[in-house]
């Protein structure tokens, strides 16, 4: 089962930055921060992911909290592209990806 | 380089029919999982492979879904027989043997099934 908590649902306007937040208070010494997208009418596409330091990426940054307890993706600057399902998803090792519920993000023009 | 590939994109079959999903993984990649998504539910780990090794099926719904990757590079699912609740789209996403956690996986467009 996921392990993770992210909001259903939310909202940006074009060219605004948009802070994904995501919860996971059970999180292991081992687990690694994995965020995927799934884009309408397409499979699940890596974003970015971490352990413990922030990461910066062409699509996007990850700022993890300093207790690991919780994550935020960033979206510098929200395009209609980037509308799509957001999954924060834990990995320890090399067991498989459990997608949750994620949060749907809809982008305004 | 190519990305994962699917084939059929779309299969539109019978109760009780049967039924065959094709997964080329990118060259070189080791690793190769099938997931599914029934409608308005989340996606799903059916099985992960290691080369032509099962190194997880525990998501395998039951005995009518085989799943082989002969030779460690493509991999088919079949179904037999299929049943209404095997409507769904299956993805096949592949990734290098890099271990702890970190390696990328990247997803084909999947197959979207339909068994009326």
């Amino acid at each position: 089962d996921a392990k993770t908590t992210q909001p259903n649902s939310m909202e940006s306007n074009e060219e605004e930055p948009v802070h994904l937040p995501c919860n996971h208070s059970t999180i292991s010494g081992t687990d690694h921060i994995h965020w995927y997208r799934q884009l309408p009418s397409q499979g699940p596409e890596y974003v970015i992911h971490g352990l413990t330091s922030n990461v910066n990426n062409r699509m996007a940054s990850l700022a993890i909290a300093e207790d690991r307890k919780s994550s935020t993706l960033i979206l510098h600057r929200a395009t209609l592209r980037d509308a799509a399902v957001y999954y924060c998803i834990l990995r320890d090792g090399s067991t498989p990806l459990v997608f949750g519920k994620g949060t749907r993000l809809s982008v305004i023009a | 380089e190519a990305g994962v590939t699917q084939f059929p994109s779309h299969s539109v079959i019978e109760k009780g029919q049967t039924v065959t999903l094709r997964c080329d993984p990118i060259s070189g990649h080791d690793n190769l999982y099938w997931y599914r998504r029934v409608m308005g539910k989340e996606i799903k780990f059916l099985l992960h492979f290691v080369k032509e090794s099962k190194q997880d099926e525990s998501g395998m719904p039951n005995n009518r879904f085989l799943a082989e990757r002969t030779g460690g590079t493509y991999s088919t699912l079949k179904v037999q027989p299929a049943e209404l609740e095997d409507s769904g789209v299956y993805f096949c996403a592949s990734s290098p043997l890099e271990g702890g956690g970190r390696e990328k996986l990247f997803f084909g467009s999947g197959t979207q099934l339909s068994v009326l």
